[in-house]
């Protein structure tokens, strides 16, 4: 119940396409969903995150779907650049309740989908 | 400037031996993390602390061991019990508020192999 599932592995896509990495979720305790990403050799860096008040967030060229009814979460990636590169990963985490809280914001990661643009 | 000081980038362990990873933040952030990131399984988590001299075992503890006697240190020690430890891992930190989530920040990363 605590694995996030992601899809597709791999993705290869032309300059200025749209891509789409996809994530679903059993634990309806999960209330805050960031996406992570990560260039070879280097940590995840955060690119964008939703919780699950609102259906969708969009910071630039990046936008997070949110369906709460049926446990689901994308990220659309808008005019991809060969610079958008990348493995990413959408996690799942539970906020802790209070200062006592006892999910500490665990993070559970998705397997990665590694993307390619190409020019 | 602020961030997670990971060393060394690149390490290499003998048969028996226990390696010890490093994990430095000056982000004053109260919880820190350290995961195992293996192809095509994303991250992992080993262990996790979210106060000085408190942690607690994650999804894949066997074959670690953790301190925290500092805020701002985590080291990560890989003993020989550890029969795959061929791996990346990853420090991450976050700021505890205690009240929603904050995000995490990750170190960049150390490579471990064996000889």
């Amino acid at each position: 119940q605590q694995q996030v599932k992601q899809s597709p592995q791999s993705l290869i896509v032309q300059k200025g396409g749209i891509s789409i990495i996809n994530c679903a979720y059993e634990n309806t305790a999960f209330d805050y969903f960031p996406w992570y990403q990560q260039f070879p050799g280097k940590g995840p860096a955060l690119l964008i995150a939703i919780r699950p008040d609102v259906s969708e967030k969009k910071e630039g060229r990046f936008t997070i779907s949110f369906n709460k009814s049926a446990k689901q979460f994308s990220l659309h990636i808008m005019d991809s650049q060969p610079g958008d590169s990348a493995t990413y990963f959408c996690a799942a985490s539970i906020a802790p309740l209070g200062a006592g809280g006892t999910s500490y914001g665990k993070l559970t990661f998705g397997q990665g989908t590694i993307l390619t643009v190409h020019p | 400037d602020g961030g997670i000081t990971q060393s060394p980038k690149y390490l290499f362990r003998k048969e028996g031996q226990n390696v010890t990873l490093s994990c430095e933040q000056n982000l004053n952030h109260d919880a820190m993390y350290w995961y195992r990131q293996d192809p095509g399984q994303g991250l992992r988590l080993i262990y996790y602390s979210q106060i000085v001299n408190d942690f607690q075992k994650g999804d894949i503890a066997e074959g670690y061991s953790v301190s925290r006697e500092k805020k701002e240190s985590f080291p990560l020690t890989v003993t020989s019990a550890q029969k795959n430890p061929t791996a990346f891992y990853l420090c991450a930190s976050r700021h505890n508020t205690g009240i929603g989530n904050q995000p995490q920040h990750f170190g960049d990363g150390t490579r471990l192999s064996i000889l």
